[in-house]
């Protein structure tokens, strides 16, 4: 069974710049979640889509959106970047989502660097 | 609000040994935790996992341990392999907690 597929691996953007960022989870999984590592942060959580539905939500700014389609796959847009906005972006899939007892497992990530 | 916590950012132990890795948790909420391990340029991997109406759970060389009372959980690996270097993230989450919540992690160095 394939994993979950992060695309792209690697992104420059510049400062005021937008980006979007794609998964596409296990198959069968109807939970996508996204969170972001940076160094000093560790694993901070984005939020939670379950069958095209925002389940859950971090405390992130509203510059950070997601959605997912009808197949599952999800993608993940950051508008106006900001420096700080550097970092890996993680996407998680999981059978039953989270709180459920459902692990959540991990694509490779999105590495995102603002210049 | 650190509400799970590695209050060790590095543990360096001799291939061959126990390692020994540890997590502690605030929210009473929680009732599953799991381990991750993370190698440099790619996501978490699901190591194991232990719901809160057991004390231990045991995949091959793999035994998580958890405390409830204590608010703990540790990672027992053993024996230790030079495979095994890596950064460890536990983790917790609930029905009523919801999301899953990340430690700040441990890098674990096995040594020759």
């Amino acid at each position: 069974k394939a994993g979950v597929t992060q695309t792209p691996r690697y992104l420059i953007k510049t400062r005021g710049q937008q980006v979007t960022l794609s998964c596409s989870p296990i198959s069968g999984h109807r939970s996508v979640s996204w969170y972001q590592q940076t160094p000093g942060q560790g694993l901070q959580f984005l939020f939670e889509y379950f069958s095209e539905t925002q389940r859950n939500k971090g405390n992130f700014p509203g510059r950070f959106s997601g959605r997912q389609f009808s197949n599952s796959r999800s993608e993940m847009n950051v508008s106006t970047l900001e420096l700080g906005d550097s970092a890996l972006y993680l996407c998680a899939s999981s059978l039953d989502g989270q709180g459920n007892n459902s692990p959540l497992h991990f694509g490779n990530g999105t590495r995102l660097t603002v210049t | 609000d650190q509400q799970v916590k590695q209050n060790s950012p590095s543990l360096s132990v001799q291939e061959g040994r126990i390692s020994i890795l540890n997590c502690d948790y605030t929210n009473s909420m929680f009732d599953y935790f799991l381990w991750y391990k993370k190698y440099p340029a790619e996501g978490p991997t699901f190591l194991i996992s232990i719901s809160s109406i057991k004390d231990k759970n045991e995949d091959g060389r793999f035994t998580v341990f958890l405390n409830k009372s204590a608010k703990h959980l540790s990672l027992h690996i053993v024996p230790s392999q030079p495979g095994d270097s890596a950064v460890y993230f536990c983790a917790a989450s609930g029905r009523r907690a919801q999301k899953l919540v990340f430690g700040q992690g441990t890098r674990l160095t096995i040594n020759p």
